[in-house]
């Protein structure tokens, strides 16, 4: 298994400013995902992080607007830049051991 | 088109009822995931499957792949049940893909 903590757990953030999310696991992992999921849809990958590499955007998001660190095997974070109320979501890292998929308890982010 | 779709979206129960949701997908998979998300945000993985059948208390899981359908079933429901269950597949980096989900309540 793996246990995922993730912090800020909430924030309430004003339009044009930044937020750092932070992912810590508790043992090493070589790729880590972040979703986001806005209000009343399903979760969606921002990017995979890998250890010593760039992350990997899906369609639609940029390194501009949500750079992702990943310093060592355990942790990472993902900023989320410039802010509008369309970024108000849930942000949830994941970790795949296994064939099995473990999340962190996600950061609830309000953008006013 | 979505590469997972859920149904129902929208499901209430009495409690005791016998509960399934529905998930079908469209692409090739090796494994079908069943989550479940709480009201506070957090997901619990319940299952992984690749064929067959599987059980976890009043929880089973089942999955056909030549018709690419699975079914979560809740048998005695209860009150705790109430969530957000979600199907997902895997993606071609170890990510998952996920279905709009199924907003579950329970009542007592």
């Amino acid at each position: 298994s793996a246990v995922i903590s993730q912090k800020p757990s909430r924030d309430i953030c004003q339009r044009g400013t930044s937020l750092t999310i932070q992912c810590q696991v508790d043992s090493q992992v070589t790729m880590m995902f972040w979703y986001r999921q806005q209000p009343g849809q399903s979760l969606t990958l921002i990017a995979t992080a890998n250890q010593g590499s760039e992350a990997t955007y899906e369609s639609g998001f940029v390194i501009d607007k949500f750079p992702i660190s990943r310093p060592n095997l355990t942790f990472s974070t993902l900023t989320v830049s410039n802010m509008s109320p369309e970024d108000s979501s849930i942000y949830l890292c994941s970790v795949e051991r296994g064939g099995a998929q473990y999340f962190g308890p996600g950061t609830r982010l309000l953008v006013l | 088109k979505n590469e997972v779709e859920q149904s129902p979206q929208n499901l209430t129960a009495q409690e005791g009822e016998f509960i399934t949701i529905n998930c079908s997908y469209s692409v090739g998979i090796s494994a079908l995931h069943w989550l479940q998300q709480h009201p506070g945000g957090g997901i619990v993985s319940l299952f992984m499957l690749s064929s067959g059948k599987k059980k976890h208390g009043r929880l089973i899981a089942t999955i056909n792949i030549q018709e690419k359908h699975s079914s979560l079933h809740i048998t005695a429901s209860h009150p705790r049940d109430s969530a957000v269950y979600i199907c997902a597949i895997g993606g071609s980096q170890g990510n998952l893909i996920f279905g709009k989900g199924t907003k579950l309540s329970v009542k007592p």
